[in-house]
């Protein structure tokens, strides 16, 4: 079956910082999501992309897609205390099915 | 704008009893819903798809017998856990997507179960 990894699995990071982190899976994707989950609550969509090579920005968040279709990347700049929380990457399979990557915990240090 | 609503956001029950949690979209229509369960501190593990006026599809592992899964309205999946187990507590989340499919989809706020 598909395997979907990301990295890293979790930050600390201080506030100011910038944030990187990334997806791959074993299949090809024609889209991939970002989200970011707060404790509790459901997740929340950052950032879509729907071509190869693509590189979309939503704010101080970047994201791009692939090449091969088989990753992807997020980027946060300049972080702030709110971005704390789990980002999941999500390719999206046909135009419906969702999968979650294995998600990346970003702490901010005081 | 839409909204999926899930009932109850909480619950705690004893080992052995049948735990019911609904999923609802509010205004608009899915044939399609879609079931997740997360671990603490994990990621959110598709459970099984929900098809409307059809058997659901459930995704390697998840037992049919033990999750049971109901569409029986464009507006209403639910999702009963039976016999549940301290292992099966857990955050569940369903999620329905837009009409047009694609970025737009609506999760659910979740409900926490917790099994003593």
């Amino acid at each position: 079956g598909q395997q979907l990894n990301q990295s890293p699995q979790s930050m600390f990071i201080q506030e100011g910082e910038d944030v990187s982190m990334n997806c791959t899976s074993s299949s090809i994707f024609n889209t991939w999501l970002w989200y970011k989950q707060d404790p509790g609550e459901g997740p929340v969509l950052l950032i879509a992309l729907y071509k190869a090579g693509e590189l979309t920005s939503n704010g101080r968040l970047t994201a791009q897609f692939g090449i091969t279709r088989k990753d992807s990347f997020l980027n946060i700049s300049a972080s702030i205390p709110s971005d704390v929380g789990i980002y999941f990457c999500a390719p999206l399979e046909g135009n419906e099915k969702l999968t979650f990557g294995t998600g990346t915990r970003l702490t901010i240090i005081p | 704008g839409a909204v999926v609503s899930q009932h109850p956001s909480r619950v705690i029950c004893k080992s052995g009893t049948s735990v019911k949690i609904e999923c609802r979209s509010l205004d608009f229509q899915a044939t399609t819903m879609f079931w997740y369960r997360q671990f603490p501190k994990k990621s959110l593990m598709l459970m099984a798809t929900s098809n409307e006026g059809s058997k659901a599809t459930y995704e390697q592992g998840v037992e049919k017998d033990k999750f049971l899964i109901n569409h029986a309205s464009l507006t209403l999946s639910t999702l009963t856990v039976t016999s549940a187990h301290p292992e099966d507590s857990s955050f569940y989340i369903c999620r329905a997507p837009s009409a047009g499919g694609g970025e737009t989809q609506y999760f659910g706020p979740g409900t926490r179960l917790l099994v003593l």
